[in-house]
C-alpha cells in the first residue's frame, strides 16, 4: 500500500498570506489527522476529520481550518499567516474506529513564513 | 485524549547498550501506543499494547503497561546508531484526539 502523502512539502509564504496543505491517507483509511510540531511548542494536534467530519479539534484560532473529501482527502487551510505559524505541519491517517487504532504519518510539510 | 509525559527528556547511551524510557499518564486508557521520529520527519508507529496486556515484544523493542501505576516503559535493546530519535507515548482515552508529550530523545553513539 501507498503511505500517506503530504503537498507540498516545503512552503515559503509572507505574513498575512494564506496557504493550503494537502493530506493523501492510506487507502482505506477513513480518519486523518493533522498536527503542528515546532522547536518551542512540540507536537500539538489541529484536528481530526473522519468521512468528512471534523470530530475533533485542538486549541487552535479560527485561522487553522480544515476539511475531508469523499475520497477521505484532507486539506488544512491556515489564513491571514503569522510568523509563528511557521512549523512542520504533519497529517495521520487511520482507520478512525474505536478501540485503539494506528495512526500512519505522512513524511510533512515544511512551512516558512516571512 | 490525554497527554503522555516522558521521561527521561534526553538519553545518551553507546552502541548495543539497551535503552529504557518511560511514560506516566493520568487517567484510563484504551491502549497506549509508542512512537519514534526521526529528526525533522514525519512519525513511526512502533507498538501499540491494549488496556488489557502487561508486556507486548516486537523485535528488539520491548512494551510493558501497569495500569494500576499508570505507567509504560519502552525498552530497546542491542541499541543502534539508527535508533537514534525522539520516541513519543499516547495514551488514548478514545476521544479521537492524540495528545503528544515533548517525549525522550535518544542519541546512540557508534
Amino acid at each position: 500500500k501507498a503511505g500517506v502523502t503530504q503537498t507540498p512539502r516545503y512552503l515559503i509564504k509572507t505574513r498575512g498570506q494564506q496557504v493550503t496543505l494537502s493530506c493523501s491517507p492510506i487507502s482505506g483509511h477513513r480518519s486523518v489527522s493533522w498536527y503542528q510540531q515546532t522547536p518551542g511548542q512540540g507536537l500539538q494536534f489541529l484536528f481530526e476529520y473522519f468521512s468528512e467530519t471534523q470530530r475533533n479539534k485542538g486549541n487552535f484560532p479560527g485561522r487553522f481550518s480544515g476539511r475531508q473529501f469523499s475520497n477521505s482527502r484532507s486539506e488544512m487551510n491556515v489564513s491571514t499567516l503569522e510568523l509563528g505559524d511557521s512549523a512542520l505541519y504533519l497529517c495521520a491517517s487511520s482507520s478512525g474506529l474505536a478501540g485503539g487504532y494506528e495512526q500512519y504519518f505522512g513524511p510533512g510539510t515544511r512551512l516558512t513564513v516571512t | 485524549s490525554q497527554q503522555g509525559e516522558e521521561d527521561p527528556q534526553a538519553l545518551s547511551i553507546q552502541e548495543g547498550e539497551n535503552a529504557t524510557m518511560n511514560c506516566s499518564y493520568k487517567t484510563s486508557i484504551n491502549n497506549l501506543q509508542w512512537y519514534r521520529q526521526n529528526s525533522g520527519r514525519g512519525l513511526v508507529h512502533l507498538i501499540l499494547i491494549r488496556s488489557n496486556e502487561r508486556e507486548k515484544h516486537s523485535g528488539r523493542l520491548r512494551v510493558t503497561l501497569d495500569t494500576s501505576k499508570k505507567s509504560s516503559s519502552l525498552l530497546i535493546t542491542a541499541s543502534r546508531a539508527a535508533d537514534t530519535a525522539s520516541y513519543f507515548c499516547a495514551p488514548d482515552t478514545g476521544g479521537f484526539k492524540t495528545i503528544f508529550g515533548a517525549g525522550t530523545r535518544l542519541f546512540v553513539k557508534a
